[in-house]
């Protein structure tokens, strides 16, 4: 079974504080996502990358950037945590996108103070 | 820009029910159509894929309709049961086709 894990369940943290989400797959997929869960307004795409230190803004990239060194981690930086950046992030992992499902992790449910 | 639409937003039933979920993309040009289940606080879990080329897909108790002429795609739950209780999204690719557009969900109460 293809299994997607981050590095915290829950998170809090106070404004101004780097914070660090880190995501990583077992089964060698090429693509990784990190999506921010909001009620009222669903999974919004942060950032995606299709290759190891390859990386795509999505739709709200603002106040984020990510990384990834390793095919098998992906990172989200919140460079200065901000009120309005408090919920649950998802991440997720795919081979070839267009093809296959994408396997989420667990979730990492952020407050930021 | 894709938009996808779940309606009904909630939904509550008695146990036991057959019940239709609904979802609608505004881009018919899609590769396909994915249904997940999101339990409480927890990620989601995909339920079924189906590819443009098919009409729908089985899985236990789950069927997944597409029409993709129409831009609609149908989740049927038969004999429905309280653990079936969760919230249910569908999503299609768009953009550079790298990414999942979903739509807002449906949040489902199956009453014992």
């Amino acid at each position: 079974d293809v299994k997607v894990t981050q590095s915290s369940r829950y998170l809090v943290k106070r404004t101004g504080e780097k914070v660090f989400l880190e995501c990583v797959q077992d089964m060698d997929h090429e693509n990784m996502f990190w999506y921010r869960q909001d009620p009222g307004l669903g999974l919004r795409l942060i950032y995606f990358s299709y290759d190891v230190k390859m990386k795509e803004k999505g739709d709200i990239p603002e106040g984020y950037s990510v990384s990834r060194e390793k095919k098998e981690r992906f990172s989200l930086i919140l460079e200065s945590a901000s009120t309005n950046q408090t919920s649950m992030y998802l991440c997720a992992s795919s081979p070839i996108p267009h093809q296959e499902t994408q396997y989420f992790g667990p979730g990492t449910r952020l407050l930021v103070l | 820009k894709q938009e996808v639409t779940q309606i009904p937003a909630a939904l509550s039933v008695p146990e036991g029910e057959n019940l239709v979920l609904n979802c609608s993309f505004t881009d018919s040009a899609i590769y396909n159509l994915q249904w997940f289940r999101q339990d409480p606080g927890k990620g989601l879990t995909s339920l079924l894929l189906i590819q443009s080329s098919q009409r729908e897909q089985t899985s236990g108790r789950l069927n997944a309709s597409l029409d993709k002429s129409s831009g609609r795609s149908t989740l049927y739950i038969a004999a429905s049961q309280p653990g079936d209780s969760a919230t249910y999204l569908c999503a299609v690719p768009s953009g550079s086709a790298r990414q999942l557009t979903f739509g807002s969900g449906t949040q489902l109460t199956v009453l014992p």
